[in-house]
Parts: C-alpha cells; structure tokens; sequence
C-alpha cells in the first residue's frame, strides 16, 4: 500500500521555466491539498480539491495552476518558475466527512523545489 | 478561522511528560482545536483533535479549558522520537472540517536524553 506520493523528490530549475509536481494517493481519498513551506517557516496552503474536477484557491495561489481529472491525482504546475517559488512542496490528502477519522489529512514526503 | 499562539520552544526530559500550550482565544463555538507535528523534513502527522471534551488516543491527550480559549496537548512519556515541530490548528466544523488548514509556525519541542 503505497499510500501518498509525491515526485519528483527533488529538483532544480531556472527561472521562467514551468515545472509540475505529481502527487498520487492510493486511497481513493476525496480532498487533495498542496502546501509549500518556506525555510523555518509553517506550511501555506496553495491549492485544495473536494473532488475530481473540483479546485479552490488556499492562501498563496498566485503563480501555480491545478488540475485533477482523476481522484487519486493532483499535479501542481509553476507556469513560470520564480526564485520565490524555492520551498518544500507537500501534498495531502483526506477521506470524505465519515467516519471519524476522515478528520485527519495525510501528507506525502514532499518535494524540495529550487529555483535558480 | 481562529488565530492560535503557540510558544516557539520548549525542552521536555526523556520519559517525562510533555505538555505543549496553545492560545485560541477568539475561537468559536463551531470550531475543533487539532494538532499535528512534524519530525524534521518529513510531512506534517495528524495527532489528535477536540471541540470541548478533553479527547485522548494512542498518541496523546488534548485537554481544553472550560472556556474553550486555550489547549494543552500532553505527550505522556515523551521520547527522543517525539522531538518536533507541533502545531496547533484551529478549524470549523461540518463537511470541511480539517481542510483548510492554517499552521503557524507552531512549538518546537526538543526530547533531551
């Protein structure tokens, strides 16, 4: 059970350039998130999904798109790669309202973006 | 949502108990207090959420004040393993509970031998 996956794990690019991040759950979880967190600093959400076909802006979208055709998927792209963007990407994902313990968000090992 | 403060660091004896504050003051009466932590460069670990009763599992207990304005995460016999960032999050409750969550920059937790 491979459970969440992020990829690549690591990757350098240049400014200007576009740059998607994959994140794939085996759990057929309904909500997905990206978040990114910057050196000594909490995670920001980015983007989130409710559902295939489903996307919402988080706290700092500007600069990213997402899509999620398929409910285990839910790339992240820079269209334009800046130097701010340099931070550690985390995706996650969580199971519908019930039960319980659809309360709680998994989170991959994430992805260790810099911008040259 | 509700703003959280949480002091930056703090330092616990292995085997000790460690408990971890947190202000929410301006918290609402539809709002769950969670916590998560996360062990260096790893992702972010759900450890436990409440609304008013004092809740405990595997992992910890949350014990919230009658007021509802501040939380303590208690982690019974902290182990070297438990060194981390912990953050406490508060969100609303219903169908969205536990998405759109805002971390902070959350207590550093050092587990000295």
């Amino acid at each position: 059970d491979a459970g969440i996956t992020q990829s690549p794990r690591y990757k350098i690019t240049e400014t200007g350039r576009q740059v998607t991040l994959m994140c794939h759950q085996t759990w057929s979880h309904s909500y997905m998130f990206w978040y990114r967190q910057d050196l000594g600093h909490g995670l920001r959400l980015i983007y989130y999904s409710a559902a295939a076909d489903i996307t919402d802006k988080g706290e700092v979208p500007d600069g990213y798109v997402v899509s999620r055709s398929k409910t285990e998927n839910f790339p992240l792209t820079l269209e334009s790669a800046t130097r701010s963007q340099t931070s550690v990407y985390f995706c996650a994902s969580k199971p519908g309202l019930v039960p319980r313990s659809s309360y709680e968000q998994y989170f991959g090992p994430g992805t260790r973006l810099t911008v040259t | 949502d509700a703003k959280t403060t949480q002091p930056p660091s703090m330092d616990c004896a292995e085997g000790r108990a460690a408990n971890l504050p947190c202000n929410h003051s301006t918290i609402s009466g539809n709002e769950y207090v969670y916590w998560y932590r996360q062990i260096h460069s790893q992702g972010p670990q759900y450890i436990i959420h409440g609304l008013k009763n004092n809740e405990t599992n595997e992992m910890a207990s949350l014990i919230i004040t009658e007021d509802r304005k501040s939380s303590t995460l208690i982690l019974p016999h902290a182990t070297l393993r438990d060194t981390a960032v912990y953050y406490c999050i508060v969100s609303p409750k219903g169908e969205t509970s536990g998405s759109r969550l805002t971390f902070g920059e959350g207590t550093q937790l050092t587990v000295n031998p």
